[in-house]
């Protein structure tokens, strides 16, 4: 049963556009999410974060959205460069219950066309 | 450097071998947490250890897999009598206590194991 969902597995942007990645998720215990950006060869690196209690999260060029009625969040990146090519996960915890464990998405490969 | 160090990167073995993968955390990160990751597919959890003790293991874990972490600092994922469905890259993180899951794991870069 996956509890978090990706449905776009690809999507390709044009250089300085909008870059929006859609997640959702099924478990109504989901108080955190996170975005997780993963490179080629490289582990994933952490991107941004968002709690339940919020409905939106910026750092930077970056600002995660929640939508909890619709359990779906989405990722938009403004504007998008080259260097952000990459397989992006969503992944999403109980934190607040104690609980340590991520469950991540499928992903989503961006590619920015220059 | 102070990242999360994961070895071997690669390993090829044999259907029914054993192999152990060791995984060092950011020294002052006392959580730990294994993930294993297929093509396709998100990371999924294996277990995790705050300190020494292991504090949560997933089902995916069989009794073929065990993971230490002996005196809280670095640790070990053995997988007995290897299968081919063990193929995939093993994901090691590391963060500080109740940190984790609000600001994010800081991953290694895995370890591919191929199971022929």
């Amino acid at each position: 049963d996956q509890q978090v969902k990706q449905n776009s597995p690809s999507l390709s942007v044009q250089e300085g556009r909008i870059s929006i990645l859609n997640c959702d998720y099924t478990n109504s215990m989901f108080d955190y999410f996170l975005w997780y950006k993963k490179y080629p060869a490289e582990g994933p690196t952490f991107l941004i974060s968002i709690s339940s209690i919020k409905d939106k999260n910026e750092d930077g060029r970056f600002t995660v959205f929640l939508n909890k009625s619709a359990k779906h969040l989405s990722l938009h990146i403004v504007p998008s460069q080259p260097g952000d090519s990459a397989v992006y996960f969503c992944a999403a915890s109980e934190a607040n219950f104690g609980n340590e464990k991520l469950t991540f998405g499928t992903g989503t490969r961006l590619t920015i066309i220059p | 450097d102070t990242g999360v160090s994961q070895n071997p990167r690669h390993k090829i073995t044999k259907r029914g071998q054993n192999v152990t993968f060791r995984c060092d955390p950011i020294s002052e990160h006392n959580r730990l947490y294994w993930y294993r990751q297929t093509l396709g597919q998100g990371p999924e959890f294996l277990t995790y250890f705050q300190n020494e003790a292991q504090l949560e293991k997933s089902r995916l874990l069989s009794d073929r897999f065990s993971a230490e972490r002996p005196k809280g600092s670095f640790s070990t994922l053995e997988i007995q009598r290897t299968e081919q469905g063990d193929s995939a890259m093993y994901l090691c993180a590391s963060s500080l206590a109740d940190r984790g899951t609000h600001y994010g794991y800081t991953f290694g870069s895995g370890t591919r194991l191929t199971v022929v």
